[in-house]
């Protein structure tokens, strides 16, 4: 089927307000990543979803940030009261877990924060 | 004016010779290694990748090689084309590391007409 899908393509938000960034996996695919990349840098890890076990919110920069995956699929990343330095390209990828560690990427999803 | 900022490392070369891109990595413990393309306003695309146990694995006019001993990785592209015009990523997986990747920060491949 189609490939990991992020919406939306472009978000541009104030300063302060909350933004919802959304990324559906590769159907049967049980590990779900995001990452963040700033302009002309790499990835920066964000959160791990395996499965049905805890996420891995270690790469989280701040309380402003939290994500969900519901249902074992479809993965909501939450900024809360945005700023200015939030502004980045949010990278969903997800790959067969158990092992397979190959991730496949969706588009991204560009926010920017004014 | 002065820019600011980090410039990826950048890698020129004429269509139809072969590149190599080169990447350190950073723990002796990594078990995993990928490489990845990506082009303008696209995500990461997964090229090819190799394991520890390995020295060398070849692909459809890309080559991967490993050495543990200086931990370095590279990727060989052969006949390079234009549309090989990318900036490319070399990630590392740390052995039970719960699979997440390590990125390095990338060298941007033009490949001039």
């Amino acid at each position: 089927g189609a490939g990991v899908s992020q919406s939306p393509s472009n978000k541009v938000t104030e300063k302060g307000k909350d933004v919802e960034l959304r990324c559906d996996p590769i159907s049967g695919h049980t590990a779900l990543y995001w990452y963040r990349q700033s302009l002309g840098q790499g990835l920066e890890f964000l959160i791990y979803f395996q499965g049905n076990s805890a996420p891995d919110k270690s790469g989280l920069p701040s309380d402003r940030f939290s994500a969900e995956r519901t249902g074992g699929s479809v993965s909501t990343l939450t900024i809360q009261r945005t700023q200015q330095e939030d502004s980045a390209v949010y990278l969903c990828a997800s790959s067969l877990g158990l092992g397979e560690e190959t991730q496949y990427f969706g588009p991204g999803t560009r926010l920017l924060v004014l | 004016g002065e820019s600011v900022g980090l410039h990826l490392p950048t890698l020129s070369v004429q269509e139809g010779d072969n590149s190599i891109i080169n990447c350190a990595y950073s723990n002796s413990a990594s078990d995993y290694f990928i490489w990845y393309k990506q082009e303008s306003g696209k995500g990461p695309q997964f090229i090819i990748d190799i394991r520890s146990n390995m020295d060398k694995r070849q692909g459809q006019r890309v080559t991967v090689l490993l050495n543990k001993t200086v931990k370095h990785l590279s990727l060989q592209i052969a006949a390079t084309q234009p549309g090989d015009s990318a900036v490319y990523f070399c990630a590392e997986n740390i052995k039970g590391n719960n699979r997440k990747l390590i990125w390095g920060l990338g060298t941007s491949l033009a490949v001039n007409p």
